[in-house]
């Protein structure tokens, strides 16, 4: 079955506690994203890659970091987690180069919060 | 700044009751408009993609349709399962790369 899966999918944490969220998708599609969504503000784009070891920020890359070292996974580091990275957090992939620009796959999310 | 605005934000329909979700948007170099759709707890999933002004799109009992500034989300007769957040994003071609800009989304609810 083609998914995207995210580990975990739920985390509480405390401020400071590097963490590390997840990405893996199944589909061999080069373009991978990070996403997080919060009340009133909708979908923000964090990070994203174009291919293996290409990645570049987004709307709101501030107190995050990525990685791309395989072509099936993207995992997002927070390494001095606050309370304003408190988020619900999704992973997307989807094929690089297509017509359908934006048809992306979405993770199930990660519910994040940090006290 | 690109932006997308989705109206209204939530909605209630009686089922077989039809009506349209509208988004907005202002943006430079327009790529392409995307209607996703959101259960609780879920991530979204797509629904359509629109390209140019005059275009539409159907499944099933959806209808998703472009213009210049605006695009509308048709639902013919909806059923409770229709039930779910409608997402609208676009996107653009912003600083030598494709940026996608969300709508907040409108919560639709269907009641048998």
């Amino acid at each position: 079955e083609a998914q995207v899966t995210q580990n975990p999918r739920y985390l509480i944490t405390v401020t400071g506690k590097k963490l590390t969220v997840t990405c893996s998708q199944n589909m061999n599609h080069e373009y991978m994203s990070w996403y997080r969504q919060d009340p009133g503000l909708g979908l923000r784009q964090i990070y994203y890659s174009m291919n293996v070891e290409v990645t570049d920020k987004g709307d709101v890359p501030e107190g995050y970091k990525v990685s791309r070292k395989e072509k099936r996974n993207f995992p997002l580091i927070l390494e001095s987690p606050s309370p304003n990275q408190t988020s619900l957090y999704f992973c997307a992939s989807r094929e690089r180069g297509t017509l359908n620009y934006n048809e992306q796959f979405f993770g199930p999310g990660t519910r994040l919060t940090v006290l | 700044e690109d932006q997308v605005t989705q109206s209204p934000e939530a909605l209630r329909l009686q089922e077989g009751e039809s009506s349209s979700l509208n988004c907005s948007y202002t943006v430079s170099g327009l790529r392409g408009l995307f209607w996703y759709r959101q259960d609780p707890g879920k991530g979204p999933e797509f629904l359509f993609t629109l390209y140019s002004a005059g275009e539409e799109k159907e499944k099933e009992r959806l209808k998703a349709t472009l213009t210049k500034k605006e695009s509308f989300l048709h639902i013919t007769a909806p059923k409770p399962e229709d039930s779910a957040t409608y997402l609208c994003a676009v996107q653009a071609l912003s600083g030598g790369y494709q940026k996608v800009t969300f709508g907040i989304g409108t919560k639709l609810q269907v009641i048998p």
